[in-house]
């Protein structure tokens, strides 16, 4: 299957700060990529929709100049965690969609997630 | 509301058995399923897609889909430690890409 990377695999921050993570497809093109949250022991939740050159598509309650997202390009969008708080401490997850072409058939892949733990 | 169906279980199964896992879906357009396999602490990883009805096999595992009565399982065969994991269907809503995810069945395949 296709590979999807997320950097870093964890992070350590204070209260208040920012912090950045980058989802790539290393070995195809993904115009969407999504981005999940997991607490632990829950089920995926949908953040928002990254779509390449254009803006993101939130979910209901999710803030998005909290939430910023970034698709850069075909390879790779970027979730910053604004000014994060010690209940935004999770394990956030990218997918990617690879979609062949020429028909509905389309896979998502997963990246590794990246855990989040705001002091 | 669009929604997947899942038994939470945890669903137990000596080694070497068949485990079946079931999902029912409540959108009649949805055209592709999947499955995804997540350990503790990991993220999903895909193992199985399945886009017409029927079966679809893959190794251990087969996918089963009967868009009729909206329903789709994932059986392994000869069950292994190693299977134990939460297994995740989901199902497409739309042309959007996003994916609608079922609550995960816990399978724990004992030794």
């Amino acid at each position: 299957g296709a590979v999807v990377s997320q950097h870093p695999s964890r992070v350590i921050c204070k209260s208040g700060t920012s912090v950045k993570i980058e989802c790539r497809s290393l070995d195809f093109q993904a115009t969407t990529m999504f981005w999940y949250r997991q607490f632990p022991k829950q089920s995926l939740m949908l953040m928002a929709t990254s779509n390449e050159g254009s803006k993101a598509t939130y979910e209901q309650g999710v803030e998005k100049d909290k939430f910023l997202i970034n698709h850069a390009s075909l390879t790779l969008s970027t979730l910053t965690v604004t000014s994060a708080h010690p209940e935004d401490s999770s394990f956030y997850i990218c997918s990617a969609r690879d979609v062949v072409a020429g028909g509905f058939q389309e896979t998502q892949y997963f990246g590794p997630g990246t855990r989040l733990l705001v002091l | 509301q669009k929604e997947v169906e899942q038994n939470s279980g945890p669903l137990s199964v000596p080694e070497g058995a068949i485990a079946s896992l079931n999902c029912t879906y409540s959108d009649r357009g949805s055209q592709s399923f999947f499955w995804y396999r997540q350990y503790s602490g990991k993220s999903p990883e895909l193992i199985m897609f399945i886009y017409s009805n029927g079966d679809k096999e893959d190794g251990r595992f087969t996918a089963q889909l009967n868009k009729a009565s909206q329903y789709v399982s994932l059986l392994i065969r000869d069950s292994q430690p190693s299977d134990s994991a939460t297994y995740l269907c989901a199902v497409n809503a739309g042309n959007t890409g996003k994916l609608i995810f079922g609550q995960g069945t816990t399978l724990q395949v004992k030794p």
